[in-house]
């Protein structure tokens, strides 16, 4: 089993549309959480952090659910602009520890 | 926050030439920065851990003598390619801790795009 796994899509959705992925991870030690996003050939930038309560930021919202071991993000009201891949990532203890997800790829269609 | 530049952004090599590629911290001082590389379609791989003044730390399946890393300042990593192969090809991305946003967040270089013919 993968340390960290993803849905690798494509989700293809339209303009206005609301979508959610999960990422599952194998580590119960796990300590953070993150979502970064990736453009085509661009490096990865932060979109948010995973608190254990839950987040929001504008349109995104993340959880986690240490039970079941994954993370969530869900985006409302899809703009073209959120085409990208998201990738989920774990951090299990320092920096060395950082393990990334494949990544979902999400495309929003007019 | 935090910026990390990355040069060159993209570079076509002829096998069996030696590639150098640089990692900057722009407006803070970095004592460790990560490589990774990314083949097509797949996650980020850490390759190794930079450490300023002291030896990298390779990943297990990392061929230290071919991908040699050095961070002479607290500012600037370089890894080195040498005799690259076609199988080198990928995406490479150094990335180092944003000390300016919460704990184990990550700022990355730009990455670079590594060509062998």
């Amino acid at each position: 089993r993968k340390e960290v796994e993803q849905d690798p899509g494509p989700f293809n959705v339209p303009e206005g549309a609301t979508v959610a992925f999960n990422c599952t991870y194998s580590n119960s030690a796990s300590q953070s959480f993150f979502w970064y996003r990736q453009d085509c050939r661009k490096e990865p930038k932060l979109l948010m952090s995973v608190y254990s309560s839950g987040n929001e930021d504008g349109r995104f919202t993340a959880q986690l659910n240490r039970a079941s071991q994954y993370i969530s993000l869900l985006i409302r009201d899809s703009k073209l602009s959120d085409s990208a891949t998201y990738l989920c990532v774990v951090n299990s203890g320092g920096y060395q520890k950082v393990t990334f997800g494949t990544g979902t790829k999400l495309q929003v269609i007019p | 926050g935090a910026v990390v530049s990355q040069h060159p952004s993209w570079v076509i090599c002829k096998s069996g030439t030696s590639v150098k590629i640089e990692c900057r911290s722009l407006d803070f001082q970095a004592t460790t920065m990560f490589w990774y590389r990314q083949f097509p379609k797949q996650s980020l791989m850490l390759m190794a851990t930079s450490n300023e003044g002291s030896k990298a730390t390779y990943e297990q399946g990392v061929e230290k003598d071919k991908f040699l890393i050095n961070h002479a300042s607290l500012t600037l990593s370089t890894l080195t390619v040498t005799s690259a192969h076609p199988e080198d090809s990928s995406f490479y991305i150094c990335s180092a801790r944003d000390p300016f946003s919460g704990a184990n967040v990550l700022t990355f270089g730009a990455g670079s795009r590594l060509t062998v013919l």
